[in-house]
């Protein structure tokens, strides 16, 4: 069992570039998350999803889109890069259903710096 | 919308010395709560987490919670620390919802632990 991984680790782009991010996890959750993390501002939701094909906004959606069509890959996309968006970037996933809904388990992050 | 404080950003304990990490939520009903790890470089790891039942809840690592209602406080406590406790801690609240969904995590904004020798 991988978990919940993230690619890239590291990506610096330009302003204006375009790049995805991509999450995937082989436990078979339902919902899963796009989190950014400052320094002194702890972890903000971007997106979410509770299901294949669905998608919700968060806390700072502006500037992010996402897209879940398979249930295991939740892709976060930048569609054109601004500095305010230097972050590391965690994805999360969890259970539907019972008490340890909401249970979220974190990929290891990407680091991303936008020049 | 649920909120979390956490007062203290940096907090210094001495090796073998006991800890306490504080934190306060804001939510209208008996939330979800987690306490998360971060080592520098790392993902998130869950500490413990509270449901509901005995308030006191016991974690990975030697560390416990305890819920207070009526000071809306999680607390992290761990009776003696290690060098390798050094790192980055959130509390976390989730809001409870009875027709299912998930709208996330609501985060503190983390205490960093140094551990002194």
């Amino acid at each position: 069992n991988a978990g919940v991984t993230q690619t890239p680790k590291f990506r610096v782009l330009k302003t204006g570039q375009s790049m995805t991010l991509l999450c995937a996890q082989d436990m078979n959750h339902e919902y899963m998350y796009w989190y950014r993390q400052d320094p002194g501002m702890g972890l903000r939701l971007i997106h979410y999803s509770v299901g294949e094909g669905t998608t919700a906004k968060g806390e700072v959606p502006d500037g992010y889109n996402v897209s879940r069509l398979k249930k295991q890959n939740f892709l976060l996309g930048l569609e054109s890069a601004a500095p305010s968006q230097t972050s590391v970037y965690f994805c999360a996933s969890s259970y539907s259903s019972g008490t340890v809904r909401n249970e979220q388990f974190f990929g290891p992050g990407t680091r991303l710096t936008v020049l | 919308a649920q909120s979390v404080t956490q007062p203290d950003i940096h907090i210094t304990v001495s090796e073998g010395a006991s800890l306490e990490l504080r934190c306060n939520y804001s939510y209208g009903a008996t939330p979800y709560l987690f306490w998360y790890v971060q080592s520098p470089g790392q993902g998130l790891q869950l500490l413990l987490k509270y449901f509901s039942g005995d308030t006191l809840v016991q974690g990975i690592k030697g560390f416990e919670a305890e819920f207070k209602r009526s000071q809306s406080s999680f607390n992290l406590r761990k009776p003696s620390v290690h060098w390798s406790d050094a790192a980055e801690y959130f509390c976390a609240v989730a809001a409870r919802r009875s027709g299912g969904g998930a709208d996330g995590l609501t985060f503190g904004k983390g205490t960093h632990l140094i551990i002194q020798p």
